[in-house]
């Protein structure tokens, strides 16, 4: 099946600091990755969709400034977070999805756990 | 925003006996599907119902799906305790996917 990776796998940051995480298809192109955010025992939220080639298309309330969106290639997506904050910290999830495919499956990576200090 | 509603949000069963697991939905869909996650963990693909189905096996997992009632339920027979884990329905449109908030299952030994 296809797989879809995430770098880092968690990483610890001091408050103001900016993090970048990858998102990566390893065995097909994406053309479009989506951004989840998970807080503890809680669902995963969609916080912005990622075509490639062009601008992210932000969830309502999730500020695009603070989490930037990079989609350079058919198999890269980047987020990084800006000026991280203690609130910030959750589990991030991408997932990695080709429009016209025989199914809607979106393929999901392993998730970064972020904790801001 | 989350598309729908996992009922119920925590179960707990013996080992060997049966969960029952529901989630309800708002819009129009292509498919639904349901994912497990430990804790901590990623997500893990469990089945995919396609819109036009009713009912779909997979080993020990049920899915039924009711469009004209937007729910999904998730039967898992047999449980066994390295079945501890949150359950979450998703559903697809277009490419949009939403999950639902998660059922809690712990099967005790």
């Amino acid at each position: 099946g296809a797989v879809v990776s995430q770098h880092p796998s968690w990483v610890i940051c001091k408050s103001g600091t900016s993090v970048k995480i990858e998102c990566r298809s390893l065995d097909f192109q994406a053309t479009t990755m989506f951004w989840y955010r998970q807080f503890p025992k809680q669902s995963l939220m969609l916080m912005a969709t990622s075509n490639e080639g062009s601008k992210a298309t932000y969830e309502q309330g999730v500020e695009k400034d603070k989490f930037l969106i990079n989609h350079a290639s058919l198999t890269l997506s980047t987020l990084t977070v800006t000026s991280a904050h203690p609130e910030d910290s959750s589990f991030y999830i991408c997932s990695a999805y080709t429009p016209g495919s025989r199914t809607d499956t979106q393929y999901f990576g392993p998730g970064t756990r972020l904790t801001v200090l | 925003s989350q598309q729908g509603e996992e009922d119920p949000q925590a179960l707990s069963i013996q080992e060997g006996e049966n969960a029952t697991m529901n989630c309800s939905y708002k819009t129009s869909i292509n498919n639904l599907q349901w994912y497990r996650q430990n804790s901590g963990r990623g997500l893990v693909h469990l089945i995919l119902i396609r819109s036009n189905e009713r009912e779909k096996h997979s080993g020990r997992l049920r899915v039924t799906l009711d469009t004209s009632k937007k729910s999904s339920s998730l039967l898992i027979t047999a449980s066994r305790a390295a079945d501890t884990a949150s359950y979450f329905c998703a559903t697809a449109g277009g490419g949009d996917m939403r999950f639902g908030a998660g059922t809690r299952l712990t099967v005790k030994p």
